[in-house]
C-alpha cells in the first residue's frame, strides 16, 4: 500500500531565503508525482507534475527533483516571498486514476 | 476558460440527513474524481468518474456515492450523515483521467459542517 510522507509538517523562514521541501512515498513504481498548493480554505493548485521518466521539472522560481528509486521528491523554492506562505502537497499516482496525497508541508515567509 | 466550479461552497447538516454535492468540470474535461480533506485523515480518494462510469473507488463506506452525467458534470450524495463527514470536499477534473499523462485541475472545495 502506497503511503506518502512529507517532511517537514510546518516551516516558518524570512522572506528571500531558499528553502528545500521533502516527500517521501513507499512504492517507487508511480505513474507520476505532483506537487500542489493550498491556501487557507481553498482548493489545490498544481505547481509542478513529475513523470516517472523525468528527473525534475522547473517553472519560475519552483524546481521539483525526483528520484524514483529511493522514494524521494523535493520541491526547491528559490528566494521565497511573503505570498509563496500555503500549504503544499506533494500527491504520487500509483494507481490507475487516482492519487496518493501526502500529509503536507504549511509554510509561512516572513516579511 | 473556466475553472472547476463546486457548489455549494458551504453546508449545514445535521446528523441522519443525506447531501448532495455538485462539480462542473473545465470544458472539455471528462474525467471527475472527488477526494475528502479533513485535518486528521489529509486528502483521501473518493471515486473517479469517466462518461458516465465509476472507474475507481477508495476505500470509503456505501453511503458515499456519485454520478456523471453526459455533460461529464459530476455529483456525489453522502447519506446518513455523521459528525466525521464534516470535511473539505474537492472534485478535480482532467481530459482523460490518465494519471501517468493528465494534470489534475481542482475545484475551490465544498466545506460540509455536520451538526
Amino acid at each position: 500500500k502506497q503511503e506518502v510522507t512529507q517532511i517537514p509538517a510546518a516551516l516558518s523562514v524570512p522572506e528571500g531565503e531558499n528553502l528545500v521541501l521533502n516527500c517521501s512515498f513507499t512504492d517507487s513504481a508511480i505513474y507520476n508525482l505532483q506537487w500542489f498548493r493550498q491556501d487557507p480554505g481553498k482548493g489545490l493548485t498544481s505547481l509542478l507534475l513529475i513523470q516517472s521518466s523525468q528527473r525534475e521539472q522547473t517553472s519560475g522560481r519552483l524546481n521539483a527533483s525526483l528520484d524514483k528509486s529511493s522514494g524521494r521528491s523535493t520541491l526547491y523554492i528559490a528566494a521565497s516571498q511573503p505570498g509563496d506562505s500555503a500549504t503544499y502537497l506533494c500527491a504520487v499516482a500509483s494507481g490507475t486514476y487516482k492519487y496518493i496525497f501526502g500529509t503536507g508541508t504549511r509554510l509561512k515567509v516572513l516579511a | 476558460k473556466a475553472g472547476v466550479t463546486q457548489t455549494p461552497r458551504y453546508l449545514i447538516k445535521t446528523r441522519g440527513q443525506q447531501v448532495t454535492l455538485s462539480c462542473s468540470p473545465i470544458s472539455g474535461h471528462r474525467s471527475v474524481s472527488w477526494y475528502q480533506q479533513t485535518p486528521g485523515q489529509g486528502l483521501q480518494f473518493l471515486f473517479e468518474y469517466f462518461s458516465e462510469t465509476q472507474r475507481n473507488k477508495g476505500n470509503f463506506p456505501g453511503r458515499f456515492s456519485g454520478r456523471q452525467f453526459s455533460n461529464s458534470r459530476s455529483e456525489m450524495n453522502v447519506s446518513t450523515l455523521e459528525l466525521g463527514d464534516s470535511a473539505l470536499y474537492l472534485c478535480a477534473s482532467s481530459l482523460t483521467g490518465d494519471t501517468s499523462t493528465d494534470t489534475q485541475y481542482f475545484g475551490p472545495g465544498t466545506r460540509l459542517t455536520v451538526l
